[in-house]
């Protein structure tokens, strides 16, 4: 069964740092793109950005451009956001999900929710 | 860069209608790039179609779309009680290089 196990719910204090992280298995993890999407309280998905884990070539949203930072550890089949600097507009909803080849996402994380206060 | 609306943006029907949501593109999508998602409350989205028309593995066919260029759709032939939900249309291939709308609600009425 192909999976995304994301990391627990966490609380910040602003200005604070945090990595999530994002377990894939039931298929080749190096092969295939994971993006990652964020979900405010009571709104819609944002994409942030995305990585291709065999080579670790990552593409952000110009929103979200240097506000954070993805990354990959092929050696335990998992990806990361990092967030810095923390506000209280990032407490939201944090997802992985893997890309297809037609570019939708089929397989999405738990979701992780931030709360930064 | 390229914006999705959609809309309605609440959708108020009973079980047994026909519901017809629509994603319109600021510009061109390639229709090989558009995909539609479901998202319950406390879960997480859940990929319905892609390639603009293409029903994702255990989707079923009362679930249908498509559309091309600016306008896509997708039409849930006669709603069951799990169909109610928001739903999200989402792009690849304009800056952002990946995009959502922002979701219509569909509602029990």
């Amino acid at each position: 069964e192909v999976q995304l196990v994301q990391s627990g719910a966490e609380v910040k204090k602003p200005g604070e740092s945090l990595k999530i992280s994002c377990k894939a298995s039931g298929y080749s993890f190096n092969r295939h793109w994971i993006g990652w999407v964020r979900q405010m309280p009571g709104k819609g998905l944002e994409w942030l950005g995305i990585i291709y884990p065999g080579d670790s070539d990552t593409t952000y949203s110009p929103s979200f451009q240097g506000q954070v930072i993805i990354s990959a550890d092929k050696s335990i089949s998992t990806t990361y956001l990092q967030l810095s600097s923390l506000k209280a507009s990032d407490s939201a909803m944090y997802y992985c999900a893997k890309r297809t080849l037609e570019f939708a996402f089929d397989t999405w994380g738990q979701g992780t929710l931030v709360t930064v206060s | 860069e390229i914006v999705l609306t959609q809309f309605p943006g609440t959708l108020s029907l009973s079980p047994g209608e026909r519901a017809t949501l629509s994603c319109r593109a600021s510009q061109s999508v390639t229709s090989d790039y558009l995909a539609w998602y479901q998202q319950k409350p406390g879960q997480a989205p859940r990929l319905l179609i892609y390639g603009a028309s293409s029903r994702a593995t255990g989707i079923p066919d009362r679930f249908s779309a498509g559309g091309s260029g600016t306008d896509f759709t997708l039409t849930i032939s006669r709603l069951e009680p799990e169909d109610f939900a928001v739903y999200y249309c989402q792009q690849y291939g304009s800056s952002p290089l990946y995009s959502f709308g922002q979701g219509t609600k569909l509602e029990i009425k």
